[in-house]
């Protein structure tokens, strides 16, 4: 919605450059990790998932890239297109009976 | 198939005043979950339910309460609307109880108190 996201760090991009959108996670136990898209109102929608025993994971037009080292998580868009325009949310978890924890998101803005 | 479902889309109370947020999915999924949305602030967990007949506190469960209904549907209550419950409301299912499943969401209601 509108309200949502008026103080979140914001990313622009031209259309058709790559994006690269990051997250920094504090739980050095967390094993499971995913990123959402959320359009403008309406619900976030899954994009991409790893685990931690991996450290990359691709899918159509995205990559997520895992260190668990200093704790980060990026998620890499190829080729930005105006219908990637969003706010980005990385979520994580430590085992799979724990709820998910959401970061606080990052908006994409794709420059026609 | 509809998905996640929430009624209403927009909602307008004074402070005091109660009122249910209704949710529904039709995926068969056994999961479902309450969370609200705030600026800057993320999706917070309010309540989950991990299977039909259970449910548990989230991250931010205080002036909420949830009822389970049956299978399909997850209903969110406001007791007692406050200013600091103005929020976009969001709805969740997921195949099952564990989180690694991926979660579907509903659109949202967006909540106002005065």
């Amino acid at each position: 919605g509108e309200s949502v996201g008026l103080h979140l760090p914001t990313l622009s991009v031209q259309e058709g450059d790559n994006s690269i959108i990051n997250c920094a996670y504090s739980n050095s136990a967390s094993d499971y990790f995913i990123w959402y898209k959320q359009e403008s109102g309406k619900g976030p929608q899954f994009i991409i998932d790893i685990r931690s025993n991996m450290d990359k994971r691709q899918g159509q037009r995205v990559t997520v890239l895992l260190n668990k080292t200093v704790k980060h998580l990026s998620l890499q868009i190829a080729a930005t297109q105006p219908g990637d325009s969003a706010v980005y949310f990385c979520a994580e978890t430590p085992s799979g009976n724990t709820p998910l924890v959401f970061g606080k998101g990052t908006r994409l803005s794709v420059i026609a | 198939n509809a998905g996640v479902t929430q009624t209403p889309k927009f909602q307008v109370l004074k402070t005091g005043q109660s009122m249910t947020l209704q949710c529904a999915q039709d995926m068969n999924h056994n999961s479902m979950y309450w969370y609200r949305q705030d600026p800057g602030m993320g999706l917070r967990l309010i309540y989950y339910s991990a299977s039909e007949g259970t449910t548990d506190k989230g991250e931010v469960p205080n002036g909420y309460n949830v009822s389970r209904l049956n299978k399909r549907e997850f209903s969110l209550r406001l007791e007692s609307a406050a200013p600091s419950q103005t929020s976009v409301y969001f709805c969740a299912s997921s195949d099952t109880g564990r989180a690694a499943d991926t979660q579907y969401f509903g659109p949202g209601t967006r909540l106002t108190v005065l």
